[in-house]
């Protein structure tokens, strides 16, 4: 199976500020790579995926990067709304698997 | 409009057996790939199974050989069925796309508990 592995595990940032968050695979997973954001007490919702590509209705300071084995989801400008738990996960033709979250934070 | 919907999690004993369901509508589970995602308490996801289009099926390590996907092409359902469970199975279960569509369910809870 193929670890997902997301640093830190909880980011501490002012709004307005940049985030950068960062996952890493076990071994490649070429573009295969998604990003979701989840609220307390809600499903998660998708922000990203083919690395880059925004999902529906997600706003343009989000942006995924990276290939491989090394990915990075950035939050140009933090809202109110952000703060949350983020997860990376990759996709292939055998399964899936999820890091283990990011929890943004308020500074 | 997309719905899923979850059902059939409770209280259950450990070793005992469970069937989930995920009741779609405005989405046909036999034209998408359809997962279940289990969150435990005050944990984060973690994918269980798929099922692709073509009826393939795949399953993470902790559930392989215990829990089984599967779907009802004629009710638009989605099922895992759940078998000797565990302490560690309690989680709140969903059923979603994992696609560029994506949809959840709203999740139902399983509770393995003597």
């Amino acid at each position: 199976d193929i670890v997902m592995t997301q640093s830190p595990a909880t980011l501490s940032v002012s709004p307005g500020e940049r985030a950068t968050l960062s996952c890493r695979a076990s071994q490649s997973v070429g573009n295969k790579l998604a990003w979701y954001q989840q609220k307390r007490g809600q499903a998660p919702r998708l922000l990203i995926y083919g690395v880059s590509t925004r999902a529906t209705g997600i706003p343009a300071r989000f942006s995924g990067s990276g290939s491989g084995t090394e990915f990075t989801l950035t939050i140009s400008s933090l809202q109110s709304e952000d703060f949350a738990v983020y997860y990376c996960q990759q996709y292939n033709n055998w399964g899936y698997s999820f890091g283990q979250g990011t929890k943004l934070e308020i500074k | 409009e997309v719905q899923l919907v979850e059902s059939g999690g409770r209280l259950i004993q450990p070793g005992g057996s469970l069937r989930l369901s995920c009741a779609a509508s405005g989405l046909t589970i036999s034209n998408n790939y359809m997962s279940w995602v289990r969150q435990a308490p005050g944990k984060g996801l973690e994918w269980l199974s798929v099922l692709y289009r073509g009826g393939s099926t795949y399953y993470a390590d902790s559930v392989k050989g215990r829990f089984i996907i599967s779907r009802d092409i004629s009710n638009n359902t989605l099922y895992l069925q759940m078998n000797s469970l565990r302490a560690e199975d309690t989680a709140v279960y969903y059923c979603a796309t994992l696609s560029s569509f994506d949809y959840w369910g709203q999740g139902t809870l399983v509770t393995v508990s003597s």
